[in-house]
């Protein structure tokens, strides 16, 4: 059975970096081929919203609105991934869920809250 | 960036009863790519249905999607107790990827 699960600080400072990773197990993300690995974010109270996607090789997508501000990493050998968000603010406080995306997602971690604040 | 607008926002119902739910694109949803999930509170959300018709494993058949283009429509034929939670579509044949801003449905 596939599991994913996040880790990293549950609490940034404005203008730092935030930084996350998650860990699948269960399965190798190098298998997964007709599959990709995403991050998503949730803030209190509101719709989720899709942040990007790595495939295996290290290709990557992200959403145009924090393009400039994300980077989205893989690592094979430890079966994970991880995403970096700079320049954090409070409007960056949400619950962070990492997935495995084949466009619908039906692996979900189980998400971890990380909030903006000095 | 394709916008999906969620009704009604708060839908009030009892157990046994049918639900609809609608969900309407900004503009036409690629290959009727379009999913919805269930989430219960502090958990993550569940996929349900995926390609506007197809359940997910393990979904019970109580849970049907329809639609296509624009206009998309999840129904619960007789709802559970367990049923009254919050609900999203996302669409993923455009990029990005969206959501709704959720229904919330509640026991009446």
């Amino acid at each position: 059975q596939l599991q994913l699960q996040e880790s990293g600080p549950g609490l940034v400072k404005p203008s730092e970096t935030l930084s996350l990773t998650c860990t699948v197990s269960g399965g190798s993300i190098s298998s997964s081929t007709s599959y990709y690995w995403g991050w998503i974010r949730q803030p209190p109270g509101k719709g989720p919203e899709w942040i990007g996607n790595i495939y295996y090789s290290g290709s990557t997508y992200y959403n145009p609105s924090l393009k400039s501000r994300v980077t989205i990493s893989v690592d094979t050998s430890k079966n994970q991934f991880s995403l970096s968000l700079r320049s954090v603010t409070a409007a960056d406080t949400a619950v962070y869920y990492c997935a495995k995306v084949s466009g619908d997602i039906g692996y979900w971690g189980q998400g971890t809250l990380v909030t903006v604040s000095s | 960036e394709i916008v999906l607008t969620q009704s009604p926002g708060t839908l009030s119902l009892s157990p046994g009863e049918r639900a609809t739910l609608s969900c309407r694109a900004s503009q036409s949803v690629s290959s009727s790519y379009l999913a919805w999930y269930q989430q219960k509170p502090g958990q993550a959300p569940r996929l349900l249905i995926y390609a506007a018709s197809s359940r997910a494993t393990g979904i019970p058949d109580r849970f049907s999607g329809s639609g296509s283009g624009t206009d998309f429509t999840l129904t619960i034929s007789r709802l559970e107790p367990e049923d009254f939670v919050v609900y999203y579509c996302q669409q993923y044949g455009n990029s990005p990827y969206t959501f709704g801003q959720g229904t919330n449905l509640e026991i009446k």
